[in-house]
């Protein structure tokens, strides 16, 4: 397994702001994941950071919005930018260990108001 | 693009009872099947997986779920639950590459009453 932590944990910002999340892991690891939990909703890709390239989004997704940073192996962080209502969520990062296993962090619970 | 659908959003138990979540995915390829369970107030966990050989997997805390090809299911299945059951279950899909992220269902929420 893997020992993922994120911070904040949780945070009320307002509209128009921007919050970065971060995510650390116990070890190094080639792939993290950032995934968005709207209420109430199921787990929703956002994108994928490898180490060393550029993230890479999913459909609906897009950079400027959620810019991404992998500057090690261990470390990786995700922004919501120019935030709103509906960016309201719970983010969450996960690793991959070489084989399909995603392991999840705790989570960032974000409210936007 | 796979997709992955959970037959049941909400489903309430006694103590004891029987349970099986429905999942079904949508892709014409390998795939690498797994369920997921967050209980209150905790992070998401893995429960069991599915890569490849016996369809029938076992996971944690007494689960099991089998994977029938022919019907691009993978229903999960516990013959007694218990209290401490209650959680949010999700059936999750990674096509046959594994580089990529997992596809979620919605998400069945458990509530088992004692």
């Amino acid at each position: 397994s893997a020992v993922i932590s994120q911070k904040p944990s949780r945070d009320i910002c307002q509209r128009g702001t921007s919050l970065t999340i971060q995510c650390q892991v116990d070890s190094q690891v080639t792939m993290m994941f950032w995934y968005r939990q709207q209420p109430g909703q199921s787990l929703t890709l956002i994108a994928t950071a490898n180490q060393g390239s550029e993230a890479t989004y999913e459909s609906g997704f897009v950079i400027d919005k959620f810019p991404i940073s992998r500057p090690n192996l261990t470390f990786s962080t995700l922004t919501v930018s120019n935030m709103s209502p509906e960016d309201s969520s719970i983010y969450l990062c996960s690793v991959n260990r070489g084989s399909y296993e995603q392991y999840f962090g705790p989570g960032t619970r974000l409210t936007v108001t | 693009a796979q997709s992955v659908s959970q037959h049941n959003h909400h489903v309430i138990l006694s103590e004891a009872a029987s349970l099986e979540l429905g999942c079904n995915y949508s892709y014409g390829g390998t795939v690498n099947l797994f369920w997921y369970v967050q209980y209150p107030g905790q992070h998401l966990q893995l429960l069991l997986k599915y890569f490849s050989g016996d369809p029938l997997v076992k996971g944690i805390k007494g689960f099991e779920a089998e994977f029938i090809k022919s019907k691009f299911s993978f229903n999960l299945r516990k013959p007694s639950v218990q209290w401490s059951d209650t959680a949010e279950y999700f059936c999750a899909v990674i096509a046959g590459g594994g580089a990529d992220g997992l596809t979620f269902g919605k998400g069945t929420h458990l509530i088992i009453q004692p």
